[in-house]
């Protein structure tokens, strides 16, 4: 049972332009989620993320969205740039177990941002 | 800072063949885990450590065991490889309760012929 989903196994997109990652989870005890980007041969990397008490977080061209009634978030990259073409998995937490934390992953976007 | 090392880099085995994954990281995190990466699946969790001296089950234990060796290091032990465990793993770190954001090393490519 997938509880968090990334629909789209990929994406391309212009440069300059936006890019829209979406993610969809059904757990409703998930309170926080991430997006971590991921380039070959390298481990994820944190990107950004959110907590379910607000609905959007910026950090310069990333900015995250969160509906929590639609139990849907998304990840805005403007303008997009050639750097930025990856893998991008967005993750939520749930279950604590002393100080861990534990990530529920999707299966990823793989973004190709064209010249 | 090195962050979240691993070794080794690849390997291949043969069914049957027992390895262990090396992971350290030098962030004084108390947690750890590991994950693996397969095709069209994301980041499964295996198995994790709250802190030093306490391991948990993920999603997909089975085949595998870890040891938190200490702060800095745990390693994950393949008994008898099989072919199902052809995969890409990944050791994680993490800082606190509060911090939910984990630190990845940079993975191991394992094939098992």
């Amino acid at each position: 049972d997938q509880q968090v989903k990334q629909n789209s196994p990929s994406l391309s997109v212009q440069e300059g332009r936006i890019s829209i990652l979406n993610c969809d989870y059904t757990n409703s005890m998930f309170d926080y989620f991430l997006w971590y980007k991921k380039y070959p041969a390298e481990g994820p990397t944190f990107l950004i993320s959110i907590s379910s008490i607000k609905d959007k977080n910026e950090d310069g061209r990333f900015t995250v969205f969160l509906n929590k009634s639609a139990k849907h978030l998304s990840l805005h990259i403007v303008p997009s740039q050639p750097g930025d073409s990856a893998v991008y998995f967005c993750a939520a937490v749930g279950g604590y177990t002393g100080t861990a934390s534990k990530l529920t992953f999707g299966t990823g976007t793989r973004l190709q941002v064209t010249l | 800072n090195a962050g979240v090392t691993q070794t080794p880099k690849f390997q291949v085995l043969k069914t049957g063949q027992s390895m262990t994954l090396q992971c350290a990281q030098d962030m004084n995190h108390n947690s750890m885990y590991w994950y693996r990466q397969d095709p069209g699946m994301g980041l499964r969790l295996i198995y994790y450590s709250a802190s030093e001296g306490t391991t948990d089950k993920g999603e997909v234990p089975n085949g595998y065991n870890v040891s938190r060796l200490n702060k800095r290091e745990f390693s994950l032990r393949l008994e008898s490889a099989a072919p199902s465990q052809t995969s890409v793993y990944f050791c994680a770190s993490l800082s606190g309760f509060n911090y939910n954001e984990q630190f990845f090393g940079p993975g191991t490519r394992l094939t098992v012929l």
